[in-house]
């Protein structure tokens, strides 16, 4: 049980324009998923926090009209980069956190690799 | 300020056994995860703790100690698919995962 798909799992796209990327919780209901990036030799970045039904909450530095967060359902919430940026180009990782479990522990899907040229 | 401090690299050999220390500093504390995390790939879960003592899982093994604000990771009989890195993580009293930088382990033959 809880797993965590994402979709797609690699894109490649031209500078200017925009990528979703789509994050699913396949057996449990996550009220709260989780959006990171992820350098190269680097920890995981919080991005933004997004809660079912509510708007997302942004970490400091990141850019909300650039990385359009939608949480529409208890099992889907999509990652939109708007007019993507050779500097976008990184590791996304989303996870989500089931609402059944009494801690606090994030299932991770397995990411997405995008590459703007 | 929250920090969570954990060494960049380290070297082991096949066999052999690892211990890979964490320390935190976060304002509250609802907990500890260790995650592995292979190159290209999404981080895993390997373990968590909420109270102090040490929770055996196979070959895996974490410790806590809150007082000390401190956690080991440790890993026996080492076998080379165990190179990852490995994620420390302290759940903060907003309940957000306060992350380390992560410790890159080297397996040796």
């Amino acid at each position: 049980g809880a797993v965590v798909s994402q979709h797609p799992s690699r894109v490649i796209c031209k500078s200017g324009t925009s990528v979703k990327i789509e994050c699913r919780s396949l057996d449990f209901q996550a009220t709260t998923m989780f959006w990171y990036r992820q350098f190269p030799k680097k920890s995981l970045m919080l991005m933004a926090t997004s809660n079912e039904g509510s708007k997302a909450t942004y970490e400091q530095g990141v850019e909300k009209d650039k990385f359009l967060i939608n949480h529409a359902s208890l099992t889907l919430s999509t990652l939109t980069v708007t007019s993507a940026h050779p500097e976008d180009s990184s590791f996304y990782i989303c996870s989500a956190r089931d609402r059944v479990y009494s801690y606090n522990e994030q299932f991770f899907g397995p990411g997405t690799r995008l590459t703007v040229l | 300020g929250q920090n969570i401090d954990q060494p960049t690299e380290m070297t082991a050999t096949e066999g052999a056994i690892v211990q890979i220390n964490c320390t935190y500093q976060t304002s509250g504390f609802n907990g500890l995860f260790w995650y592995q995390q292979h190159a290209g790939e999404a981080p895993t879960f390997l373990s968590y703790n909420v109270l102090d003592g040490l929770e055996e899982k196979g070959r895996f093994s974490s410790f806590l100690s809150r007082s000390k604000g401190y956690s080991y990771l440790l890993l026996k009989e080492l076998q080379m698919k165990d190179s990852a890195s490995y994620l420390c993580a302290s759940v903060d009293s907003n309940y957000q995962l306060i992350w380390g930088a992560g410790t890159k382990l080297i397996i040796k033959p």
